[in-house]
């Protein structure tokens, strides 16, 4: 079955980086676009940012552009997300996503299997 | 890329219907029919529920259906159980191709 399993997560000072990892299985990975979504304690989610199928295209949130940076490894079934200047407002859950439910040989625009979620807390 | 407007909270009675908007704009909702939903029990990852306004992914009960007017799009759940207590959010792609989530709205099942 699907799994996607996030780590990497934990407590840093603003300004500092990190980077969170995903490790996907039960499924062909190269064959769909990933995203990283989050969610600040208490609050809704947000989109951050998608990585197409093969690494290519790269889309993000406003408020992290220039700041962090998805990407992904095919051959490791890997996603990344690399975090720079961090902010005590990009203290969340971040949670791996795959894109793309697909069914009868067509895929659609949707936010089919996420994982469990890591925890990054940015404070001094 | 603000986030969608959904309404905080919306309760209803075992049995009874329910809708929960989500407001967008022309660039948005208004624009293309990329809207989908999301279930979230209390510490537990979001769940797909209807994906291109109006589609339920299988396994997914009919009680729950889409449907989208100009830049509003809507989640209507019938026939209310206690197990749709939950969190909800709408999600929309962007003309900025970016994907924008609701504000969430909290089910109260009476």
């Amino acid at each position: 079955q699907v799994q996607l399993v996030e780590s990497g997560g934990g407590a840093v000072q603003p300004g500092r980086s990190l980077t969170l990892s995903c490790a996907a299985s039960g499924f062909k990975f190269y064959t769909y676009s990933m995203n990283w979504v989050r969610q600040a304690p208490g609050k809704g989610l947000e989109w951050v940012a998608l990585v197409s199928l093969d690494g290519n295209n790269k889309y993000y949130a406003d408020s992290v552009k220039g700041r962090f940076s998805i990407s992904r490894d095919n051959s490791k079934n890997t996603l990344f997300l690399h975090m720079n200047s961090l902010r005590a407002e990009d203290t969340a859950i971040y949670y791996c996503v795959r894109f793309g439910y697909c069914t009868g040989g067509v895929c659609y625009r949707a936010f089919d299997y996420w994982g469990q979620g890591t925890l990054v807390t940015v404070s001094s | 890329q603000s986030a969608l407007t959904q309404p905080a909270s919306v309760s209803g009675s075992l049995g009874q219907s329910i809708t929960i908007s989500c407001t967008g704009t022309n660039s948005d909702i208004g624009s293309y029919n990329y809207v989908s939903w999301y279930q979230q029990h209390p510490g537990k990852a979001p769940q797909l529920m209807i994906y291109d306004v109006s589609t339920r992914p299988s396994g997914v009960s009919d009680r729950f259906s889409g449907s989208k007017s100009g830049n509003t799009a809507s989640l209507t759940i019938s026939g209310l159980q206690a197990e749709d207590e939950a969190d909800y959010f709408c999600n929309s792609y962007t003309s900025s191709s970016s994907y924008v989530f609701g504000t969430g709205t909290k089910v109260t099942v009476l």
